[in-house]
């Protein structure tokens, strides 16, 4: 079942912060982020795994709550380079398979 | 290095002609998937491979569609028959570089399929 991403869209200015949702109806076994420009495909940015950890690079970070089946991907001091669709992606109940169900997508615009 | 590539990019075809979508995984990833990306959405799974093996192919919308990966490498999606509704992007992803464990994807640039 795909999971309910929220909000669908954010307009920020550049060096606000932001935090995209994931949300599954089913367990987990981890969660994976993309982002994906306009014309181009998506690009991976993290995987979280069972376990709540959070992970992150530069100023993206998410984390994982198993046991309510939730990602959040939080941007901090957004950069022009951010805006573009988010989607989480989950995949499996006990491990890793690869095959991937996407949410819809968040739609984030960043402003000078 | 190379990343993911696939062919045509765009392909324009008559209701009921068959197509072929071929992908180029980047070398040495053992996995293989297959998506189906309408505008403004996410990618729909379809099917994906491990080595020559396909593993799953759930997402596959009927029996028109099938795919294939014969020597554990390029991949070809083929749709029979093809009708207007079939009409998108589709795009193939790989991951997981033999001997690891790791399934972040890197996903091609797509073949737009128009079915007139």
């Amino acid at each position: 079942q795909q999971p309910v991403q929220s909000p669908q869209a954010v307009i920020l200015r550049e060096g606000e912060d932001a935090v995209i949702n994931c949300s599954s109806s089913k367990a987990l076994y981890s969660v994976h982020w993309y982002r994906q420009k306009h014309g181009e495909a998506p690009v991976f940015l993290m995987i979280l795994l069972k376990g709540g950890e959070q992970k992150g690079h530069d100023k993206i970070s998410a984390s994982f709550n198993e046991k309510k089946q939730q990602s959040s991907l939080y941007l901090t001091a957004s950069q022009l380079s951010y805006s573009g669709t988010y989607f989480c992606g989950t995949d499996g109940l006990s491990s890793n398979t690869g095959k991937l169900i996407f949410g819809q997508g968040t739609t984030l615009q960043v402003k000078p | 290095g190379a990343g993911v590539s696939q062919s045509p990019r765009y392909k324009v075809t008559k209701r009921g002609q068959d197509v072929a979508l071929r992908c180029d995984p980047i070398s040495g990833h053992v996995s293989l998937y297959w998506y189906r990306q309408a505008l403004g959405q996410g990618p729909e799974f379809l099917t994906y491979f491990n080595y020559e093996a396909q593993q799953d192919k759930s997402g596959l919308p009927n029996d028109r569609f099938s795919a294939e990966r014969p020597e554990g490498s390029i991949s070809t999606l083929t749709i029979q028959r093809t009708e207007q509704r079939d009409s998108a992007m589709y795009r193939c992803a790989s991951s997981t570089p033999s001997g690891t464990n790791t399934y972040e994807q890197y996903f091609g640039p797509g073949t737009r399929l128009t079915v007139t």
